[in-house]
């Protein structure tokens, strides 16, 4: 299993511009998330999804969308970048423990600067 | 509301010397716990999970970690480290809900 896959590892975007970071997994898990890490903060929470179709914002959703049309794939979309949103943004996917907890696994990371 | 605590953003110690990292959380409820560890340029991987049963948790690496009820801290433990886990560590608790992470604390180890 590749486990959760991201692309592009890294990006350099304009003001304004907008992208897509692209977010897959091989584990069949139900549960997707997108984090963002800045330095000092640790993770924050900007969306995730409990299943194909259905999706919720989490702390910091502002500026970014998501879908998740399938179970494998969770696209994170930027409509007009600001620098405020330079910084390392991860995908993770879970799946539901025996106990009922959740164990997230995590993607290599899409480094993304605004300038 | 849940809300993690790591009270050292940084750790020095020397190689094979012990560390401790110190994690606090604040949850009315049961709850599930976490450490995860972030090599340089490198997503998070798990080191251990502490569910229910014996509050002493071992880990991958030669890491454990105590979940201490009453005093509602998880801290993880080392006894003797290596150059290789210098590294982000990130204490993250959950309620059946999204997880909820601690800012982390970077641990420097010193040949």
């Amino acid at each position: 299993n590749a486990g959760v896959t991201q692309t592009p590892k890294f990006r350099i975007l304009k003001i304004g511009q907008s992208m897509t970071l692209q977010c897959t997994q091989d584990m069949n898990h139900n549960y997707m998330y997108w984090y963002r890490q800045d330095p000092g903060m640790g993770l924050k929470l900007i969306y995730y999804s409990v299943g194909a179709g259905i999706t919720d914002k989490g702390e910091v959703p502002n500026g970014y969308n998501v879908s998740r049309s399938t179970t494998e794939d969770f696209p994170l979309r930027l409509e007009l970048a600001a620098p405020s949103q330079t910084s390392v943004y991860f995908c993770a996917s879970s799946r539901m423990g025996l106990a009922g907890e959740e164990t997230q696994y995590f993607g290599p990371g899409t480094r993304l600067l605004v300038l | 509301a849940q809300s993690v605590t790591q009270l050292d953003s940084q750790v020095p110690v020397f190689e094979e010397a012990p560390v401790e990292l110190r994690c606090n959380y604040s949850s009315s409820v049961s709850v599930y716990l976490f450490w995860y560890v972030q090599y340089p340029n490198q997503g998070l991987q798990l080191l251990l999970k502490y569910l229910s049963g014996s509050t002493l948790v071992k880990g991958i690496n030669g890491f454990e970690a105590e979940f201490n009820k009453s005093q509602t801290s998880f801290h993880l433990r080392k006894p003797s480290v290596h150059i290789s886990d210098t590294a982000e560590y990130f204490c993250a608790v959950s309620e059946n809900t999204p997880l909820v992470f601690g800012k982390g604390t970077r641990l420097s180890v010193i040949a």
